[in-house]
């Protein structure tokens, strides 16, 4: 009941078309779900976040939408640039004192071609 | 502002010896949380410190183990190491998830046993 499952695991997208990524939860405790870009070398790094009581969020070429009653969230990658290609996760989190342990999904290799 | 540092980067031990990981934190930030990322596992969440107390745990056995100091560096404790224990080691801090603060991760340390 932890799990976050991500697909697809890898994605190949030309220069300026949209990215997207999809995660499904089986917790509905979860009540935190992050996006992470990570590059080879480096750790983690927040893309974006959202709470379940809002249905969109968006941080320039990066929106995250949310599905409560289907227990989905994705992340949309507009304008993908090669600059972009990164591994990508999602993550969930139950509330209060448990935000500091994070489920990840097993990742998605973004690769986008100039 | 220093980032979070992990030392040392790269590990090599042999089966059954023990390794010990280091974690500075952001300053002022009082949470630290561990997770192992392997290409089989993804990224799995260890344990989490906050003020020098463990205040979460993963499902790993107990040869995993760490401790907070009260300057919230960090250390976890890999005892009787096996094969399976390679992995990169990340660690995250925050200035308290409990208030959805981000998590900011490290490089890792990159521990491969023989």
């Amino acid at each position: 009941q932890q799990q976050v499952k991500q697909s697809p695991q890898s994605l190949i997208v030309q220069k300026g078309g949209i990215s997207i990524i999809n995660c499904a939860y089986e917790n509905t405790a979860f009540d935190y779900f992050p996006w992470y870009q990570q590059f080879p070398g480096k750790g983690p790094a927040l893309l974006i976040a959202i709470r379940p009581d809002v249905s969109e969020k968006k941080e320039g070429r990066f929106t995250i939408s949310f599905n409560k009653s289907a227990k989905q969230f994705s992340l949309h990658i507009m304008d993908s640039q090669p600059g972009d290609s990164a591994t990508y996760f999602c993550a969930a989190s139950i509330g209060g004192t448990s935000y500091g342990k994070l489920t990840f999904g097993q990742g998605t290799i973004l690769t986008v071609h100039p | 502002k220093a980032g979070v540092t992990q030392t040392p980067r790269y590990l090599i031990k042999t089966r059954g010896q023990q390794v010990t990981l280091s974690c500075s934190p952001i300053s002022g930030h009082r949470s630290v949380s561990w997770y192992q990322q392997t290409p089989g596992q993804g990224l799995q969440f260890l344990f989490e410190y906050f003020s020098e107390t463990q205040r979460n745990k993963g499902n790993f056995p107990g040869r995993f183990s760490g401790r907070q100091f009260s300057n919230s560096r960090s250390e976890m404790n890999v005892s009787t190491l096996e094969l399976g224990d390679s992995a990169l080691y990340l660690c995250a801090s925050s200035l308290d998830p409990g208030q959805r603060d981000i998590q900011y991760f490290g490089a890792g340390t990159r521990l491969s046993v023989l």
